[in-house]
């Protein structure tokens, strides 16, 4: 299995509403992470979870929550969301580190009404 | 400066030819440098990846490094209509953070 899969592919959520993304991944890699991308622009880092502990958080409010349950799954829990947070949410996954790349999922389409 | 910077495009060239990608970066102890192309509306996906200094060549595609210059570069041969993307850079800067820095990502469009 090569493969990262996320879901759900597409959330319409309020701004009140509570939702979580879900990705999984089963090639063993021990590093995770949380990008964000908006239109016509490169994905942006988030968070990283290094064998199953937060190594990086770029400064990311509070209304975003991340977990890493085990070496395989990576949730990010969503609370209070505003439009402009609006994005394609990218997970990735890479062996330890990112020397060897990543390998992205499918992405999260989130739009925020 | 950015740490990571592409030309945005877009870069046009006719079915056939040869298309030149083009990156610099500012972290002089980066040591790990890809080539990622991302299709409107999808993710991204690895298409090449290259450590040490010099050529590597996967099939049409062709990663150049250049740490003295800090300078990658990226040639797709044969250019094809489903080579129509935007290609983004991405640089493992120093540390082992696991951390990629992208680019914005050059557009480019090959036309029948």
């Amino acid at each position: 299995d090569t493969e990262v899969t996320q879901t759900p592919k597409h959330l319409v959520m309020g701004m009140t509403n509570k939702k979580s993304l879900k990705c999984e991944q089963h090639m063993g890699h021990r590093a995770m992470y949380w990008y964000k991308q908006k239109a016509k622009k490169p994905p942006e880092l988030m968070f990283v979870y290094s064998y199953e502990k937060l190594s990086i958080n770029e400064s990311v409010p509070s209304r975003f929550s991340p977990e890493c349950p085990n070496s395989s799954l990576l949730n990010l829990h969503l609370h209070a969301l505003q439009p402009e947070d609006s994005a394609l949410y990218l997970c990735a996954s890479s062996p330890s580190g990112g020397h060897y790349g990543y390998t992205f999922g499918s992405g999260t389409r989130l739009t925020v009404v | 400066q950015k740490e990571v910077e592409q030309n945005s495009g877009p870069l046009s060239v006719p079915e056939g030819a040869i298309a030149s990608l083009n990156c610099t970066y500012s972290d002089r102890g980066s040591q790990s440098f890809f080539w990622y192309r991302q299709y409107s509306g999808k993710s991204p996906e690895l298409i090449m990846f290259i450590y040490s200094n010099g050529d590597k060549e996967d099939g049409r595609f062709t990663a150049q490094l250049n740490k003295a210059s800090q300078y990658v570069s990226l040639l797709i041969r044969d250019s094809q209509p489903s080579d129509s993307a935007t290609y983004l850079c991405a640089v493992q800067g120093s540390g082992n953070t696991g951390k990629l820095i992208f680019g914005q990502g050059t557009t480019l469009q090959v036309k029948p």
